[in-house]
């Protein structure tokens, strides 16, 4: 069966800072990797998919993740956060979701 | 365009009492989906319907029941609630087509539920 681990529960980071979220994956196949946004009382909305091709994917917002076979991961990216990217973030393989990482925006 | 809107939003139930969450999406999408939200548990998929007239069990099926109404609604039933259910309850939809996972989610914006 395939699972994803979020090995940060929280970060906190400096408005223009840079964000990595890690994800690792257990899969024995191909993975479907999903990275998806939730922002507080609203649904989970899609920043970025990767299914095959270039390992590296851009994404809405201005993230990108970087899929690495070796290291099963697939961690999420951004260079410089702005304070509406404070949120819960979930990394996905098909159906099946990561506990989460929340992120904090300091001034 | 709505996308997929879930009803009510938030309800109190006391255990024992029963109630339906009613999810409908208007994107044409064939498969639909029910999670619950925990803290530190992420999303766990319910129950599940790839295609109208279908239904099967997620990971964590018991003490609920669904019903595939038509292509646009899913419903998800409470029978006896047990505070152990209280959480956030999410339904998604998306295109089965293809390369089957491929397609994204699209969630609701959620129904919060307590059992006292």
């Amino acid at each position: 069966a395939q699972s994803v681990t979020q090995p940060d529960i929280h970060i906190t980071v400096s408005e223009g800072a840079s964000l990595e979220l890690r994800c690792n994956y257990s899969y024995g196949a191909t993975p479907y990797l999903f990275w998806y946004v939730q922002s507080p009382g609203q649904g989970l909305q899609l920043l970025l998919k990767y299914f095959s091709g270039d390992t590296l994917v851009q994404g809405i917002k201005g993230f990108e993740a970087e899929f690495k076979r070796s290291q099963s991961s697939f961690n999420l990216r951004k260079p410089s956060v702005h304070w509406s990217d404070a949120a819960e973030y979930f990394c996905a393989i098909k159906l099946s979701f990561g506990a989460g990482t929340t992120v904090t925006v300091r001034a | 365009n709505a996308g997929v809107t879930q009803t009510p939003k938030f309800q109190v139930l006391k255990t024992g009492q029963s109630m339906t969450l009613q999810c409908a999406q208007d994107m044409n999408h064939n498969s639909m989906y029910w999670y619950r939200q925990d803290p530190g548990m992420g999303l766990r998929l319910i129950y599940y319907s790839a295609s109208e007239g279908t239904t099967d069990k997620g990971e964590v099926p018991n003490g609920y029941n669904v019903s595939r109404l038509n292509k646009r609604e899913f419903s998800l039933r409470l029978e006896s609630a047990a505070p152990s259910q209280t959480s956030v309850y999410f339904c998604a939809s998306r295109k089965l087509e293809g390369q089957a996972f491929y397609s994204p989610l699209h969630f609701g914006n959620g129904t919060r539920l307590t059992v006292t």
